[in-house]
């Protein structure tokens, strides 16, 4: 199994909600990534997480946060959005080996609307 | 800054020609790069990755080169088919991290 899966694949939601995305794998990836892409633009790194614990975290805004429960599971939390956070948020996986090469497997990505 | 440039927006070839697309980059010393497809709506696949002390890697129709001296890679596609019509990004990482940064991309668009 070679796939990262993404749910839901479509979100739309108010500046007043609260959501989750969640993404899963089962490839035994100790590394887990979340990207924000906009229309056009490359992949924005977000967040990443390497078993299971906070690795990196690009000055994203606290009205995102991030939940890693175990090594094939990935939340991210969503609260008080604003309707620029409109985007595709895509979740991202890889073996975590740091000393050497390795690519990422992406899910399909969920599209969400902030109205 | 870290800053990664691919050389157009958009591309525009005949069926059966070869593609070249261009990634340039400054301030930087990836160990590897690696190039992605990414069609409307959907998350980047990956097609091929190389190290910094490779030049070139092939496979099937896709061949890639590498010059650290230029801060340069070029990924080529040959006997190009209307099915390879996609955005293609290339991404650069160092070892012993986990951060990706990837340009903005180049759209291919291959007429049948």
């Amino acid at each position: 199994d070679t796939e990262v899966t993404q749910t839901p694949k479509h979100l739309v939601m108010g500046m007043t909600n609260k959501k989750s995305l969640k993404c899963e794998q089962h490839m035994g990836h100790r590394a887990m990534y979340w990207y924000k892409q906009k229309a056009k633009k490359p992949p924005e790194l977000m967040f990443v997480y390497s078993y299971e614990k906070l690795s990196i975290n690009e000055s994203v805004p606290s009205r995102f946060s991030p939940e890693c429960p175990n090594s094939s599971l990935l939340n991210l939390h969503l609260h008080a959005l604003q309707p620029e956070d409109s985007a595709l948020y895509l979740c991202a996986s890889s073996h975590a080996r740091r000393e050497a090469p390795e690519r990422q497997y992406f899910g399909p990505g969920t599209r969400l609307t902030v109205l | 800054s870290q800053k990664i440039e691919q050389n157009s927006e958009a591309l525009n070839i005949q069926e059966g020609k070869t593609a070249t697309l261009t990634c340039n980059y400054t301030n930087y010393s990836p160990a590897y790069l690696q190039w992605y497809r990414q069609d409307p709506g959907r998350g980047p696949v990956f097609l091929l990755l190389i190290r910094e002390n490779e030049k070139e890697k092939r496979k099937e129709r896709l061949k890639v080169t590498f010059d650290t001296t230029l801060k340069q890679s070029l990924f080529h596609i040959t006997a190009s088919q209307p099915a390879d019509s996609a955005t293609y990004l290339c991404a650069l990482r160092s070892t012993g991290g986990f951060k990706t940064i990837f340009g903005a991309g180049t759209r291919l668009f291959v007429k049948a």
